[in-house]
């Protein structure tokens, strides 16, 4: 079975600082990532997601995550946070050429931005 | 506007009732689930319908049971509704499994 790790449940940036959200994902065939987020009250929307095309994927709202096999990371990052980036953030993938596999998310990280 | 719908948003209720929760996509998917959320924002699925046909049933008490009419509903009736049932139950739909999942609002089950 597939999981994915997300190393720290709250992460806390300046304004303006890099955002850095670490993800490690387990799967025993090609993995299909993706990273959502998920504002207060609200359901969750797709920021990015990899299919096994380009490694460096961009995303909404000037995320990007890369894909780096040797590591097994899918980690997110974004150059310069903004206030309205602060959200629930979640890791999930799922197994590339498998009729009904389901979707596992990691446990999320609530990224806080620090004025 | 296209998206995917639920009803109620919120849901307060005494232990032992039955409750239903509805769900509405007109995005045209193959595929819908139904998506635990718990106090601590794990989340968990519970269904997937594709084509009103189940296809991902996990660990769950059969006294939840979802209920696909057409491709583009998916309702959750439960039963007997416990404390631990409190949670945000979140619908989903994609066009096929391993496609982007676009979600609903949530609706914020209470069980008191």
């Amino acid at each position: 079975a597939q999981s994915v790790t997300q190393l720290g449940s709250h992460v806390s940036v300046s304004e303006g600082a890099l955002v850095l959200l670490r993800c490690n994902y387990s799967s025993s065939v090609p993995p299909y990532l993706f990273w959502y987020v998920q504002y207060p009250n609200q359901g969750l929307q797709l920021l990015l997601k990899y299919t096994s095309a380009a490694t460096l994927v961009k995303g909404i709202n000037g995320f990007e995550a890369e894909f780096k096999k040797s590591e097994t990371s899918f980690h997110l990052t974004k150059p310069s946070a903004h206030m309205s980036d602060a959200a629930e953030y979640f890791c999930a993938v799922t197994r590339s050429n498998f009729g009904n596999e389901k979707l596992t998310f990691g446990t999320g990280t609530r990224l806080t931005i620090i004025p | 506007d296209t998206a995917v719908s639920q009803t109620p948003k919120y849901l307060v209720t005494q232990m032992g009732n039955d409750k239903s929760i509805k769900c509405e996509q007109n995005l045209g998917h193959d595929t819908m689930y139904w998506y635990k959320q718990d106090s601590k924002k794990f989340l968990k699925i519970m269904f997937s319908y594709n084509n009103k046909e189940l296809i991902i049933n996990e660990t769950v008490p059969n006294r939840f049971s979802p209920k696909s009419p057409d491709k583009a509903h998916l309702n959750l009736h439960i039963n007997s509704l416990e404390l631990g049932d409190s949670a945000v139950y979140f619908c989903a739909s994609s066009p096929k499994i391993t496609d982007t999942q676009y979600f609903g609002p949530g609706t914020r089950l209470t069980v008191l």
